[in-house]
């Protein structure tokens, strides 16, 4: 069963807009961690934002912030006042047991594209 | 600069041939991951080592195999390549303990796998 879904293959946004990027997550571990990656053209993996699953608060880092629904299992990414260089792919990523020490397991990606 | 550091960044080969990838985590993180970034398969976990030994095993193939030296460095290696295989391989590695909103991994830059 897959364990993050992120079922928006594309998306358009023009520049100064916020975007949502969608990810639904599914395990039974009580404890886990979840990721958002971007990947430009270049090939790195660039992280951007974390939330555990513990945390009462959405995560929030600049123009990055989390929409964590955890009854809902979503952990949606948020970018405010998107960049040309915002355009990229983006993962979900999600770690149960969320030990420093295990494996993540990725979504397919989002490819985002921002438009001047 | 996440600190990670992996060679080659490219590797052009012949089906049937045997590679090896090399990667250097960060200072004072014991454990690596390997990852494989394909079109049809997506980000998919190889395999962990943690301080040498090994730790957790995801979608590795038999003709893959890896390991984690003393001075805890590790190697991928590839054999009897296959088309297929072309794919960018990351190494990740991460602290004993999840640092405050940071990243659960730290990757390095990728190796790119042609296989011809």
């Amino acid at each position: 069963a897959q364990k993050i879904t992120q079922t928006q293959p594309g998306m358009f946004v023009q520049e100064k807009e916020a975007v949502t990027l969608d990810c639904t997550y599914d395990t039974s571990d009580p404890s886990y961690g979840l990721f958002w990656y971007k990947q430009p053209s270049s090939g790195e993996m660039i992280f951007l934002i974390y939330q555990g699953s513990y945390d009462q608060q959405n995560a929030t880092e600049g123009r990055y912030s989390l929409n964590f629904q955890k009854a809902r299992k979503s952990a949606n990414l948020v970018i405010s006042a998107s960049q040309l260089g915002d355009s990229a792919m983006y993962f979900c990523a999600m770690r149960e047991t969320n030990q420093a020490g295990t494996a993540l397991i990725f979504g397919k990606g989002t490819t985002l594209s921002v438009s001047s | 600069d996440s600190g990670v550091t992996q060679t080659p960044k490219h590797l052009i080969t012949a089906t049937g041939q045997r590679v090896t990838l090399r990667c250097s985590p960060r200072s004072g993180d014991l454990s690596v991951y390997w990852y494989q970034q394909s079109l049809d398969q997506g980000l998919q976990f190889l395999i962990q080592y943690y301080n040498g030994e090994e730790r957790a095993k995801g979608n590795i193939l038999e003709r893959f195999s890896a390991q984690q030296f003393p001075d805890l460095h590790s190697e991928l290696n590839l054999s009897s390549l296959e088309l297929g295989d072309s794919a960018l391989y990351f190494c990740a590695s991460s602290p004993p303990r999840q640092l405050a909103g940071g990243p659960g991994q730290f990757f390095g830059p990728g190796t790119r796998l042609t296989v011809l």
